[in-house]
């Protein structure tokens, strides 16, 4: 069974610009989450996406924002990007299960010049 | 508040040792953990989990030990190798979704020759 993956590994954009992430879930994982980790704030939650509706946020500002396909694939993006949205950014998808673990991808690895 | 910590951020471990990597939680409420290893360009990849309704449990190498009286988690690896170098995350999930999701800020394991 494929994992998650995540497209593109990695990106370098500048200041301003926007850029959108993309993640294929584990096959027959509807429930698609995304973290942010970066050396000092470690991982962080963005959001998660159930059956195309997002069903939690983290705290984040609104130039984060993802949706999520019929088929459970996933974006996000962030707009008017800043320094400090350099990061790796982690796609988990699970089971739709209380005592059920997140599977992560690889990530990709964004940084902002 | 809530939070998931670890009692080291560093662990140096002799090859062919066994490694014990600690982490304390806060919430009560807590009901399930899961331990996440996440190695140099990598996503976490999920290691072993653990319901409150259990104290131990064993996997290939790895043991996980609960102590809910003292809100305490272990990560036990038995012989460690030089493929367990690695930064160990420790998670708690108090509910379905990904958003309670708690992790905690990783004990990085060394393994000397």
């Amino acid at each position: 069974k494929a994992g998650v993956t995540q497209t593109p590994r990695y990106l370098i954009k500048t200041r301003g610009q926007q850029v959108t992430l993309s993640c294929s879930p584990i096959s027959g994982h509807r429930s698609v989450s995304w973290y942010q980790q970066t050396p000092g704030q470690g991982l962080q939650f963005l959001f998660e996406y159930f059956s195309e509706t997002q069903r939690n946020k983290g705290n984040f500002p609104g130039r984060f924002s993802g949706r999520q396909f019929s088929n459970s694939r996933s974006e996000m993006n962030v707009s008017t990007l800043e320094l400090g949205d350099s990061a790796l950014y982690l796609c988990a998808s699970s089971l739709e299960r209380r005592d059920s673990p997140l599977h992560f991808g690889n990530g990709t690895r964004l940084t902002v010049t | 508040g809530e939070s998931v910590g670890l009692h080291l951020p560093t662990l140096s471990v002799q090859e062919g040792d066994n490694s014990i990597i600690n982490c304390a939680y806060s919430n009560s409420a807590s009901d399930y953990f899961i331990w996440y290893k996440q190695e140099s360009g990598k996503g976490p990849q999920f290691i072993i989990d653990i319901r409150s309704n259990m104290d131990k449990r064993q996997g290939q190498r790895v043991t996980v030990l609960l102590n809910k009286t003292v809100k305490h988690l272990s990560l036990q690896i038995a012989a460690t190798q030089p493929g367990d170098s690695a930064v160990y995350f420790c998670a708690e999930n108090r509910h379905s979704s990904a958003s309670k999701i708690i992790f905690g800020s990783g004990t990085r394991l060394s393994i000397r020759p």
